[in-house]
């Protein structure tokens, strides 16, 4: 399988409790963004890398979450002491520099108790 | 700011029959769009997108949308739907900010095709 690919798909948790999602985009894309979604929404921004920079924060990524992509391959998502408004579809996506399209993941859905 | 709007939370249709689901959108400059459909406790796959040239953009699965730049309207559509088209649908727009693009959503139509 050569797509977006994210781990885990689901996750529970409970509050205050840390998380990481893992998203590894398809290997040529030097493009990797990270969206959120909740129930009856359309995916809503969340940051952007171009190789390993990490080039544009949304205001929706509060000081709770952090997100890194090392060398340009594979990204990480964390977030800290987890709030039940943080429950949500945590999507990743990809796309190569010459193109436009996005491709996303299966997505991780987190459910903070 | 760009923007997209989907004035219809769900679009009911019969099997067999035309169907449109609506998009607006709202940018500074030439638009770049698209759209995406979501099956339950699934990502976003990829239909069809218009960057330029012909209005009508032919995609995936038998759909294509029609770019109307004085309505500031991107439509998709399909002659002839099948049950197994139901689906949640995006539109989207690429938006520009601080130099970066990334694309900014709808909030979806629900799309619901009946026997």
């Amino acid at each position: 399988d050569t797509g977006v690919s994210q781990d885990p798909r689901h996750k529970i948790t409970k509050r205050g409790q840390n998380v990481t999602f893992r998203c590894d985009p398809i290997s040529e894309h030097n493009r990797l963004y990270w969206y959120r979604q909740t129930l009856g929404q359309g995916p809503e921004f969340l940051t952007y890398f171009q190789n390993e920079a990490q080039l544009e924060k949304s205001r929706l990524l509060s000081d709770r979450f952090s997100a890194e992509r090392p060398k340009g391959s594979f990204s990480t998502l964390e977030i800290q002491r987890t709030e039940q408004g943080d429950s949500a579809m945590y999507l990743c996506a990809s796309s190569p520099s010459t193109g436009w399209e996005a491709f996303f993941g299966q997505g991780t859905r987190l459910t903070v108790v | 700011a760009q923007s997209v709007a989907q004035p219809e939370d769900q679009v009911n249709v019969a099997e067999g029959n035309p169907l449109t689901v609506k998009c607006t959108y709202s940018v500074s400059g030439n638009p770049y769009l698209f759209w995406y459909v979501q099956y339950p406790n699934r990502g976003l796959q990829f239909l069809l997108k218009y960057i330029t040239g012909d209005n009508l953009v032919k995609g995936s699965y038998g759909f294509e949308a029609e770019f109307n730049k004085s309505q500031t309207s991107f439509h998709l559509k399909k002659p002839s739907a099948l049950v197994s088209d139901s689906a949640l649908y995006f539109c989207a727009v690429r938006g520009f900010s601080g130099g970066y693009n990334k694309l900014i959503f709808g909030a979806g139509t629900r799309l619901a095709v009946h026997p």
